[in-house]
């Protein structure tokens, strides 16, 4: 079965420090992955997507992810913390009925 | 053009009582998503339809949750006999599964579900 584990429910850096946001999943399919980020009082929006090719994806916010299949992880990374990156960012994968299962999420403080 | 709309914004109900909620997605979108936010849960998936295929409830928590989805179009999530730890934001997402789209979700805004 597909799964999707992000690990930490909240992570805190300093403002100027890299962010690493976990993500491991299993997936019987060739898998889609998915950053998304949800912004206090806001609706979730895609920041950053892998489908096939380039296993190093790039996304909004100057945010980026590498897909390592021998791995399985999608870790979504940023050189350098910006007060508004402070968010809950979710991971997802796509199963083989074409859902889409999210992890938990993990909650980002930008510390000053 | 149009995104993904639910309404209403906000309910707020009394215990035992029903509610539906709605959800309209992207025009021609095939897939549509039900999913659950409580505080500190995450996103906890509740049910997903796409095209004609029978729908995907492994996700509704109890039998006092259904959901339809009308001329493949607009949905509505229906509870029965609210309790009150059916309070959360309840968020509709939909998408074109499958093709070029590799199933980006867009989701709506979300409803807000209290229950007194």
């Amino acid at each position: 079965a597909q799964s999707v584990t992000q690990l930490g429910s909240h992570v805190s850096v300093s403002e100027g420090a890299l962010v690493l946001l976990r993500c491991n999943y299993s997936s019987s399919v060739p898998p889609y992955l998915f950053w998304y980020v949800q912004y206090p009082n806001q609706g979730l929006q895609l920041l950053l997507k892998y489908t096939t090719g380039a296993t190093l994806v790039k996304g909004i916010n100057g945010f980026e992810a590498e897909f390592k299949k021998s791995e399985t992880s999608f870790h979504l990374t940023k050189p350098s913390a910006h007060m508004s990156d402070a968010a809950e960012y979710f991971c997802a994968v796509r199963a083989r009925d074409d859902k889409i299962i999210f992890g938990k999420g993990t909650r980002l403080h930008i510390l000053p | 053009g149009a995104g993904v709309s639910q309404s209403p914004s906000n309910k707020v109900t009394e215990k035992g009582k029903d509610v539906e909620l709605r959800c309209d997605p992207i025009s021609g979108h095939t897939a549509l998503y039900w999913y659950r936010q409580s505080l500190g849960q995450g996103l906890e998936f509740l049910i997903y339809f796409q095209g004609n295929s029978a729908p995907d409830k492994s996700g509704l928590p109890s039998d006092r949750f259904s959901a339809e989805r009308t001329g493949g179009s607009v949905s509505t999530l229906t509870i029965q006999r609210t309790q009150q730890e059916d309070s959360a934001v309840y968020l509709c997402a939909s998408s074109l599964a499958g093709g070029r789209s590799y199933n980006e979700q867009f989701f709506g805004p979300g409803t807000r579900l209290t229950v007194l």
